[in-house]
C-alpha cells in the first residue's frame, strides 16, 4: 500500500500569503495525485488531479506541482474562505490511499 | 451540474446491517464514462476509499480489500440512485460516509479514480 505523508501537519498564515503545502509518498506515483479542500462542515472539493490539473471551476490561484514521489499544493494568495483540511490522494497503484491532511489556518 | 444526494439512518446497532443510499440528479448511475464510489471518513479525519458500481455493457462492483466480504453496491436505474450496505458493522465502522462520482472519461480510456462530486456525507454512529 502506497503511503502518504502531508506536511505541515497545520499551516497558520495571513491573508495574501503564499501557502505551500507538501505531499510526499512512499514510491513514485507517476503524477497520479489529486488535492481536495475540505472546507468545515463540508465535503471534499477536488482541486488538482494528476498533480497539475485544475478541477473545473477552481480559482487560479490554486496550483499543483511535483513529479515522481513529492508534490506540492500552492495557494498563491491565501484567501479567508480558504480555510479547512487539504487532502492528497494517490491513484497510481491500488488500494486508492488519501494523506492524513493538512489544516490550514487564517491568522 | 451533478448533484448527490445522500438519505439513510445515522445510528446502527452493532452486528446489524448500515445502509445509505445516494440519489443522483444530473447525471445517470448508467453512464459509461464515469463510476459511482463510496468513501468514508473516520472521526479522527481519514479518507478510506471503500467500493464502487459502474456500468460498461454489463455492471461492475468492486471493493476495497477490508470491507470486501461485508459490503454490497448496488445500482437502481429506474431510480437513478446507487446503494451501500455494510453488514456486521462494529463501532469501527462509525464514521462519515460520502457518495461521490468519479470523474468522467472516455470509457476506453478507464476510470480516473478521482471524485469530482461528492454526497453531503451521513455521519453514522454504530452504538446499542
Amino acid at each position: 500500500e502506497i503511503v502518504l505523508t502531508q506536511s505541515p501537519a497545520t499551516l497558520s498564515l495571513s491573508p495574501g500569503e503564499r501557502a505551500t503545502l507538501s505531499c510526499r509518498a512512499s514510491q513514485d506515483l507517476s503524477s497520479y495525485l489529486a488535492w481536495y479542500q475540505q472546507k468545515p462542515g463540508q465535503s471534499p472539493r477536488l482541486l488538482i488531479y494528476d498533480a497539475s490539473n485544475r478541477a473545473a471551476g477552481i480559482p487560479a490561484r490554486f496550483r499543483g506541482s511535483g513529479s515522481g514521489a513529492d508534490y506540492t499544493l500552492t495557494i498563491s494568495s491565501l484567501e479567508p474562505e480558504d480555510v479547512g483540511v487539504y487532502y492528497c490522494q494517490q491513484r497510481s497503484n491500488w488500494p486508492l490511499t488519501f494523506g492524513p491532511g493538512t489544516k490550514v489556518y487564517i491568522k | 451540474q451533478v448533484q448527490l444526494q445522500q438519505s439513510g439512518p445515522g445510528l446502527v446497532k452493532p452486528s446489524q446491517t448500515l445502509s445509505l443510499t445516494c440519489a443522483i440528479s444530473g447525471d445517470s448511475v448508467s453512464s459509461t464514462s464515469t463510476a459511482w464510489n463510496w468513501i468514508r471518513q473516520s472521526p479522527s479525519g481519514g479518507l478510506e476509499w471503500l467500493g464502487r458500481t459502474y456500468y460498461r455493457s454489463r455492471w461492475y462492483s468492486e471493493y476495497a480489500t477490508f470491507v470486501r466480504s461485508r459490503a454490497t453496491i448496488n445500482s437502481d436505474t429506474s431510480k437513478n440512485h446507487f446503494s451501500l450496505q455494510l453488514k456486521s458493522v462494529t463501532p469501527e465502522d462509525t464514521g462519515v460516509y460520502y457518495c461521490a462520482r468519479d470523474l468522467p472519461r472516455a470509457a476506453a480510456e478507464g476510470l480516473y479514480n478521482t471524485f469530482d462530486s461528492w454526497g453531503q456525507g451521513t455521519l453514522v454512529t454504530v452504538s446499542s
